[in-house]
């Protein structure tokens, strides 16, 4: 199957400065991406869509001033989370759609995650 | 309603049980459904992949999905202790790869 990395796997951070997650497709390549969030114990929250050489689209209530979304490449996303505040530490997993079933149909493939600690 | 509906469980079987999972879902337009694993501290990974009704099986994993009642079923034969993880159940549209997921079972398979 297709392979998602990302970078870092866990951060630990002051309270006010800005955090960037790469999210990498490594053998395939994905105009789209998604960015999601977990808390423990909860399912995955979709925050946005992060879409090559354009702006991402952003979950209504989710601000996109704070979580920075670039996709400049057809391998790469990156996810900024501005300023931030010890509620913003969460697990954030981006995926990418990739071919399952033999080839033909369609489907997300995860990253293993980032782990972020704001104290 | 939400759109998909997990009983988040928890749920412990006993080694080599049959463990039973299931999703309910609201909307009818879906057409592709997909079941993952995740390992604490870790990102999902995709263990079941089904297209409209029917069965599929993958060694000891069966996947069931019965789009008249908008119900879909996971099961894990002789369940092992490395089973043990949380199981999403997933699903999207044709032609759209956003996908709506159930809120995961908490599955311990004790030795």
């Amino acid at each position: 199957g297709a392979v998602v990395s990302q970078h870092p796997s866990w951060v630990i951070c002051k309270s006010g400065t800005s955090v960037k997650i790469e999210c990498r497709s490594l053998d395939f390549q994905a105009t789209t991406m998604f960015w999601y969030r977990q808390f423990p114990k909860q399912s995955l929250m979709l925050m946005a869509t992060s879409n090559e050489g354009s702006k991402a689209t952003y979950e209504q209530g989710v601000e996109k001033d704070k979580f920075l979304i670039n996709h400049a490449s057809l391998t790469l996303s990156t996810l900024t989370v501005t300023s931030a505040h010890p509620e913003d530490s969460s697990f954030y997993i981006c995926s990418a759609p990739g071919l399952a079933g033999g080839g033909w149909q369609e489907t997300q493939y995860f990253g293993p995650g980032t782990r972020l600690l704001v104290l | 309603q939400k759109e998909v509906e997990q009983d988040p469980g928890p749920l412990s079987v006993p080694e080599g049980a049959i463990v039973s999972l299931n999703c309910t879902y609201s909307n009818s337009a879906f057409q592709y459904f997909m079941w993952y694993r995740q390992y604490s501290r870790k990102g999902p990974e995709l263990l079941m992949y089904t297209y409209s009704s029917g069965n599929k099986e993958d060694g000891r994993f069966t996947a069931q999905v019965d789009k008249s009642s908008k119900y879909i079923s996971l099961f894990i034969r002789d369940s092992q202790p490395s089973d043990s993880a949380t199981y999403l159940c997933a699903m999207s549209l044709y032609g759209n790869n956003r996908l709506a997921f159930g809120k995961g079972n908490q599955v311990v398979v004790i030795p």
